[in-house]
């Protein structure tokens, strides 16, 4: 596609509930990021895949977080039983090469805004 | 970690001003980048430097690396500039961990 597309936009959640959150990054694009962006903070790092490796997940904040790009496209981040300081925006961003072959532009999404109630 | 400082945190300006955003970061980096976040929106990757300056048609971007500075300029400014604006560092290992400050809120009144 012509962006990265993240889905779903918006999710509301109750505490305990599992989700499921989409990215699907600019076609050919080997780094995929997942940040997370709390109200009125700037995002931070969560996770980074080159091709469908994950080699980077020392942002995710608890195992209750799990990130996966099997074929090195489409990444999918889950989060097991839900709790409030969930709540965020989940961003997606992606870019053509590998993160450390030279530093690169990040295509972002345009997140996924998580409420858990 | 490299700690990522943005002043101002909120900045209103009438339409036609000249506009400064300025970033300051504690540990030297491999590359900085200037994002924009329209409300509601996603993040536009806006410049990406690691040395002097970049323009792109009304906005400048320029970087000082002894001074661990940058900054995003924007002349004759429009109410649709009206946006958060962000800096982010990566580590001079070339970590893929970008660190972000907190964005500066701008708003360009007509």
């Amino acid at each position: 596609g012509a962006g990265v597309s993240q889905s779903p936009r918006y999710k509301v959640a109750k505490r305990g509930q599992d989700v499921a959150l989409r990215c699907d990054p600019i076609s050919g694009h080997v780094s995929l990021f997942w940040y997370q962006q709390a109200l009125g903070q700037g995002p931070e790092f969560l996770t980074y895949f080159q091709n469908e490796a994950q080699l980077d997940k020392s942002g995710l904040p608890s195992d209750r977080f799990f990130a996966e790009r099997p074929e090195g496209s489409v990444s999918t981040l889950k989060i097991q039983r839900t709790q409030q300081e969930d709540s965020a925006v989940y961003l997606c961003a992606s870019s053509l090469m590998g993160w450390l072959d030279g530093a690169n532009v990040l295509t972002f999404g345009a997140g996924s805004r998580l409420t858990v109630l | 970690k490299n700690e990522v400082e943005q002043s101002p945190q909120n900045l209103t300006a009438q339409e036609g001003e000249f506009i400064t955003i300025n970033c300051s970061y504690s540990v030297g980096i491999s590359a900085l980048h200037w994002l924009q976040q329209h409300p509601g929106g996603g993040i536009v990757s806006l410049f990406m430097l690691s040395s002097g300056k970049k323009k792109h048609g009304r906005l400048i971007a320029t970087i000082n690396i002894q001074e661990k500075h940058s900054s995003l300029h924007i002349t004759a400014s429009h109410p649709r500039d009206s946006a958060v604006y962000i800096c982010a560092v990566g580590d001079q290992g070339g970590s893929e961990k970008l660190v972000f400050g907190k964005g500066m809120k701008l708003t360009v009144n007509p």
